[in-house]
């Protein structure tokens, strides 16, 4: 079974502070991604990389950056935390595009910033 | 641009049958996936379709037609437990390489009824 794992459930934090959110995927997985879930916009992607060490920017990159050191893991930084980053973040991991290589995804870390 | 989408929600019987459409405008195509969420949960894979048709899992089946830019998603016999939000995402094309990016819709929220 893939399984991808985030490192909190619930997380509050101060504006201002600089956060992290972790995830890793035990399925030797090449892609990985961030996205956020908001009521009536839905799944919009941040970031995604596709090899170790790669990165790139998704639709709503301002005010994140990531981090990929290794294959297993891929890290979500907010630089500097503000209200309207308070959301629900998802990791996802897949293969490489082909056929119905579908993305697994993590259970979720939902963020409220004061 | 990109444009995905889905009715916000719907409401049905349980037993009975409901279709759930989808329909794109996007720069590239190569593949179009549903996703299940239930409430404070992760998305997981349903169903994928590349190729015009109909595909059938079980009490779920998925149609696909890429001239028209739609597809729909078809729950048989449904059950309380169908209860939750239903993703239509379809695969970007348009990035070189194996990356698998997929752009999501708002989803839809089935609620079954007794």
């Amino acid at each position: 079974d893939v399984k991808v794992t985030q490192s909190s459930r619930y997380l509050v934090k101060r504006t201002g502070e600089k956060v992290f959110l972790e995830c890793v995927q035990d399925m030797d997985h090449e892609n990985m991604f961030w996205y956020r879930q908001d009521p009536g916009l839905g799944l919009r992607l941040i970031y995604f990389s596709y090899d170790v060490k790669m990165k790139e920017k998704g639709d709503i990159p301002e005010g994140y950056s990531v981090s990929r050191e290794k294959k297993e893991r891929f890290s979500l930084i907010l630089e500097s935390a503000s209200t309207n980053q308070t959301s629900m973040y998802l990791c996802a991991s897949s293969l490489p595009k082909r056929g119905y290589n579908e993305q697994f995804f993590g259970p979720g870390t939902r963020l409220t910033v004061l | 641009g990109q444009n995905i989408d889905q009715p916000t929600e719907m409401t049905a019987t349980e037993g009975a049958i409901v279709q759930i459409n989808c329909t794109y405008q996007t720069s590239g195509f190569n593949g179009l996936f549903w996703y299940q969420q239930h409430a404070g949960e992760a998305p997981t894979f349903l169903s994928y379709n590349v190729l015009d048709g109909l595909e059938e899992k079980g009490r779920f089946s998925s149609f696909l037609s890429r001239s028209k830019g739609y597809s729909y998603l078809l729950l048989k016999e449904l059950q309380m437990k169908d209860s939750a939000s239903y993703l239509c995402a379809v695969r970007d094309g348009g990035y070189g390489g194996a990356t698998n990016k997929l752009i999501f819709g708002t989803g839809t929220l089935l609620a079954v009824q007794p």
